[in-house]
């Protein structure tokens, strides 16, 4: 069975520092997808980075990356130069190759900012 | 706005009553997926349908039922309400399979009490 696993509960940074959240999945399948999502306080579920399993390049939206490790199963995020916006509950979250979409998620790191 | 579209944002009801959730999708997309999110929990995901038909099936208990309408818009049914119950339901749509990830609705906070 898909499983992720975020072993971070809490993490907290100080503003303009650089934090990485850890994530790890569990999986036979070769092509897949990884994703982080982003739950601030109002409660929206907002799509921060996305990463093909295919791809060896690891993907990166502006302040945000991805340190991908297949072999390891590993799919870590890192937040540069961090922002009081950024403070969230962050998601990892898994998606099989295939035509179904479902989506299997972490129990989540909530990131707190400090000014 | 993300484009999905969740009614209502909060719902206050009492044990063993029934309430309807309803979720448009984004213009354009086929698919329609359910969560539900609870401290103990997590993101647990309830059912998917495409185009109309149930395509996957995740932890929905038996008191609970979906449908996706011919304009694409769905509705989850919750009966004979527990406390248990009480989470943040969200609806998430794709254009196709979700593969490449999809576009959440802001949640309904269903309050069982």
């Amino acid at each position: 069975a898909q499983t992720v696993t975020q072993s971070q509960p809490e993490m907290s940074v100080q503003e303009a520092e650089t934090v990485t959240l850890s994530c790890t999945y569990d999986t036979s399948e070769s092509d897949y997808y990884l994703f982080w999502y982003k739950q601030p306080p109002s409660r929206q579920m907002i799509l921060v980075i996305r990463q093909e399993a295919y791809k060896q390049q690891n993907a990166t939206e502006n302040r945000f990356s991805v340190n991908f490790q297949k072999a390891a199963k590993s799919f870590s995020l890192k937040i540069s130069d961090s922002q009081l916006g950024d403070a969230a509950m962050y998601f990892c979250a898994y998606n099989r190759g295939s035509t179904l979409g479902r989506l299997y998620f972490g129990r989540g790191t909530q990131l707190t900012v400090w000014p | 706005d993300s484009g999905v579209t969740q009614t209502p944002k909060h719902l206050i009801t009492a044990t063993g009553q029934r309430v309807t959730l309803r979720c448009s999708p984004r213009s354009g997309d086929l698919s329609v997926y359910w969560y539900q999110q609870s401290l103990d929990q997590g993101l647990q995901f309830l059912i998917q349908y495409y185009n109309g038909e149930e395509r996957a099936k995740g932890n929905i208990l038996e008191r609970f039922s979906a449908q996706q309408f011919p304009d694409l818009h769905s509705e989850l049914n919750l009966s004979s309400l527990e406390l248990g119950d009480s989470a943040l339901y969200f609806c998430a749509s794709s254009e196709n399979t979700g593969l490449g990830g999809y576009t959440f609705g802001s949640g309904t906070r269903l309050t069982v009490v």
